[in-house]
């Protein structure tokens, strides 16, 4: 089982570039969120979705974006890159009930120069 | 808010310590609450999960018990060995209907031989 793909695994980039970090998961689920890791900060919410073509800002969107063109994608862009948003990116996918576990991809590391 | 708190590393323990780590959670609601690991190198996943009062979450001989009287979840585990090394969270849904995770900021735990 995949389960939840990031990919790229590491990536650096240049302040003011652009770029996409993918996200997929083949186990049909409706919820998908992405968060970033950063020291001492434990992990905080960016934006989530609830379903296909349903998107919302979590606890720190400013500088990200993101869509829901299908249920197994859900690609997450930088839009202007700034070194504060060096940090490890995850992605998480569960099914729709309340209580059920979140699933994680293996996370993207991003360095902006 | 709704908030978790869990006491900070970096924890340094002797192969076949025990182990606590302590989870606190604001008392709104009664949330379901959770232990991720991060091993190094890797995502979050699920180590144990309780859902209601008293419930206890066990597993790879880790457990947990949410405590309602004291607004706890308290990791424990009675004989650590190095492949225990790894970084907790506790985590709690945000709240009734939420999606949002939230997550304490992480105890980073070695085990030396």
């Amino acid at each position: 089982n995949a389960g939840v793909t990031q990919t790229p695994k590491f990536q650096v980039l240049k302040t003011g570039q652009s770029m996409t970090l993918q996200c997929a998961q083949d186990m049909n689920h409706e919820y998908m969120s992405w968060y970033r890791q950063d020291p001492g900060m434990g992990l905080r919410l960016i934006h989530y979705s609830v379903g296909a073509g349903i998107t919302d800002q979590g606890e720190v969107p400013n500088g990200y974006n993101v869509s829901r063109s299908t249920t197994e994608d859900f690609p997450l862009r930088l839009l202007s890159a700034a070194p504060s948003q060096t940090s490890v990116y995850f992605c998480a996918s569960r099914q729709g009930v309340l209580n059920t576990e979140a699933f994680f991809g293996q996370g993207t590391r991003l360095t902006v120069v | 808010g709704n908030s978790v708190t869990q006491m900070e590393g970096p924890v340094t323990l002797s192969e076949e310590a025990f182990l606590t780590i302590n989870c606190t959670y604001t008392a709104t609601g009664y949330p379901s609450l959770f232990w991720y690991v991060q091993y190094p190198g890797e995502g979050l996943q699920l180590l144990l999960k309780a859902t209601k009062a008293d419930d206890k979450g066990s597993n790879k001989g880790f457990e947990a018990t949410y405590r309602k009287e004291t607004t706890s979840f308290h990791l424990e585990k009675g004989s650590v060995q190095v492949s225990d090394s790894a970084v907790y969270f506790c985590a709690r849904y945000s709240g009734a209907g939420s999606y949002q995770l939230t997550f304490g900021k992480g105890t980073k735990l070695s085990v030396i031989p």
